[in-house]
Formats: C-alpha cells, structure tokens, sequence
C-alpha cells in the first residue's frame, strides 16, 4: 500500500523550532518529487517547499524562505522540514506528498494524512 | 505568480445532477492544470492531471476540460461521496505552485 506518514506536528511558541518528518513505503521514494503542503484549519492548501528525487533542487514559498529546510533522506525514504524561528501565521495543518511524474509537472498524487503544527 | 481563481465559492447540486466548477489563471498554464478533491478531515485527493487526464482511481463521471487560461471540471450524475472541497493547482513555470482557493460543492 502507498502511504505517506507524517509525525512532528506539536505546539510550539514562537521563534521556536520544530522538525517535521514524513516517512513513505509503498513505492519507490527515491523516484518521486516530494512537497509540503500546509492548510490553515478552514482555509485553502497552500506549497511550502519540494525537493527532487535526488535533493539537487529545493524550492521554497517566500514567506519560508530562510527559515524552513526541506530535505530528504533515500536510504530511510524520509522527507523533512525544519522548521526554524516560527511564526503564529505557520500555524497550519502540513501534508507530505509526492509526485510520481519524474520531469517538473509537478502534481501531487500521493498524500499523507497530516501533521498539525501550532505556534502560540 | 500565476494566480488561480475559482468560482463559485460554494456551488449547491442536487445528488444525480451535473456540477462545473471553474479554474482561471492569471496568465497561461497551458494543460498544466491539476484538480483536487478534499473532504473534511481528509488530506486532498488527485482527481485530474494534465487538465483533463484522470488519475488512477478517478471515477469516469469525472471531467477536466480547458487549456490557457480557463478551465472546467464537471461532475456528472453526483453522488453523495462527491460533496466535498474542489482545487486547482498550476505546475507551469513555478516556483512557486499555487492552488485555487477552492470550490465547496453542497448538496442543495
């Protein structure tokens, strides 16, 4: 079975650290885009971050952008997000999810079921 | 940026009838258009790809339609498991990969 399973998530205040982790089985992790995903409860999805198959490339929001770190680990099929000097506005729910088309058309067909981050 | 803008906010159906949903870009995506499905409590779910290719799984009465700047998702015959949240998503010239703000589909 694909799945995408993601812990961290927890209350934290602000300024404060935290680091999400994602852990995939199922298919093969070391072909796939991967990205996070956030969702304030209520509100519409928005992209945080995404890193290729190989970690050569990493992207970013610009409201992250020198704070949090996407990386990844293809040995374990792990996917991370650092999340450093947080704000009460990255309270949000963040989703792990994949994509299996291997060029830049980057839709995401895998999902994890989430991981809730509170900053207050 | 490209911005994505759907409409309606919330459009109400009645189960058995069709619904469309619309997506526009702010400039063209060309068919680099994807389409999500969401329920409450739930992480969002790929229902088309390639503005109108299905992803696995996808059932038939679901259609993606459009190209450039305006495209359509329709629901045919719905059924109670479709009344959920709708998304659209752009992979053309990104960073960064925006969504629509979503459609809530409700049964009328």
């Amino acid at each position: 079975e694909v799945q995408l399973v993601e812990s961290g998530g927890t209350l934290v205040q602000p300024g404060g650290s935290l680091r999400l982790s994602c852990a995939a089985s199922g298919f093969t992790f070391t072909t796939y885009w991967m990205t996070w995903v956030r969702q304030v409860p209520g509100k519409g999805l928005e992209w945080v971050a995404n890193i290729k198959q190989d970690g050569s490339e990493k992207f970013y929001v610009d409201s992250v952008k020198g704070r949090f770190t996407i990386s990844r680990d293809n040995v374990k099929d792990s996917l991370y997000l650092q999340m450093n000097s947080l704000r009460v506005d990255d309270t949000a729910v963040y989703y792990c999810a994949g994509s299996s088309n291997p060029g830049y058309h980057l839709y995401m067909d895998v999902w994890g079921k989430g991981t809730t981050v509170t900053v207050s | 940026e490209i911005v994505l803008t759907q409409s309606p906010a919330t459009l109400s159906v009645s189960p058995g009838e069709r619904a469309t949903l619309s997506c526009r870009a702010s400039q063209s995506v060309s068919t680099n258009l994807a389409w999500y499905q969401q329920k409450p409590g739930q992480a969002p779910r790929l229902l088309i790809y390639g503005a109108s290719t299905r992803a696995t799984g996808t059932p038939a009465r679901f259609s993606g339609s459009g190209s450039g700047t305006e495209f359509i998702l329709t629901i045919n015959s719905l059924q109670s498991e479709d009344f959920a949240v709708y998304y659209c998503q752009h992979y053309k010239n990104w960073p960064p990969i925006t969504f629509g703000q979503g459609t809530r589909l409700e049964t009328k």
